[in-house]
């Protein structure tokens, strides 16, 4: 089974609106991260926003708030007041187990969001 | 500036040629990690070390090797043994005990012709 789940391959969205990417995941660690990347056309890997499994506030930054559904195993990202520099691909990611410094990452296969102006 | 650097950015090699990608960091970063990347898959976990002179095959590793004899360079070896090598490869690193703490390299793109 996919331990992490991205179900739009493409989305496009008017300059302005707010957009919601989707991501579930997959584990049985009660303690686990999950994470945003944005990977513009340049291949860089940018970070946008960090969720642990038992933060019990939904993480925001800036424009970016992740709307984190822990019994649906749901961590969908919310860009607000999308920019055309938002056209970029996303991806979900996890950490499964607790923070001791060293875990790997499992990454989705990516949203490749395009904002219309 | 701290950060990792990933070099050549653009390499071509001849099939049946092993290929060496270079990562380097100066961010004092214990551990590190090789992804690869094709259209429509994602990231994949190639492989990863948590300490010097000690590493973990990731989920693909089939076809490829590393060393890791210094904390700053994570070198990985693409083998003839590798069947599908073109790809872009990301190098990553992660600062211990910080969630926000991964940080990649700007990626080789490997062609074989």
């Amino acid at each position: 089974a996919q331990k992490i789940t991205q179900t739009q391959p493409g989305m496009f969205v008017q300059e302005k609106e707010a957009v919601t990417l989707d991501c579930t995941y997959d584990t049985s660690d009660q303690s686990y991260g999950l994470f945003w990347y944005k990977q513009p056309s340049s291949g860089e890997m940018i970070f946008l926003i960090y969720q642990g499994s038992y933060d019990e506030q939904n993480a925001t930054e800036g424009r970016y708030s992740l709307n984190f559904q822990k019994a649906r195993k749901s961590a969908n990202l919310v860009i607000s007041a999308s920019q055309l520099g938002d056209s970029a691909m996303y991806f979900c990611a996890m950490r499964e187990g607790p923070n001791f410094g060293n875990e790997k990452l499992t990454f989705g296969t990516g949203t490749r969001l395009t904002i219309i102006p | 500036d701290g950060g990792i650097t990933q070099s050549p950015k653009y390499l071509f090699r001849k099939e049946g040629q092993n290929v060496t990608l270079s990562c380097e960091q100066n961010l004092n970063h214990d551990a590190m990690y090789w992804y690869r990347q094709d259209p429509g898959q994602g990231l994949r976990l190639i492989y990863y070390s948590q300490i010097v002179n000690d590493f973990q095959k990731g989920d693909i590793a089939e076809g490829y090797s590393v060393s890791r004899e210094k904390k700053e360079s994570f070198p990985l070896t693409v083998t003839s043994a590798q069947k599908n090598p073109t790809a872009f490869y990301l190098c990553a690193s992660k600062e211990q005990g910080s969630n926000y703490g991964y940080t990649f390299g700007s990626g080789t793109r490997l062609t074989v012709v």
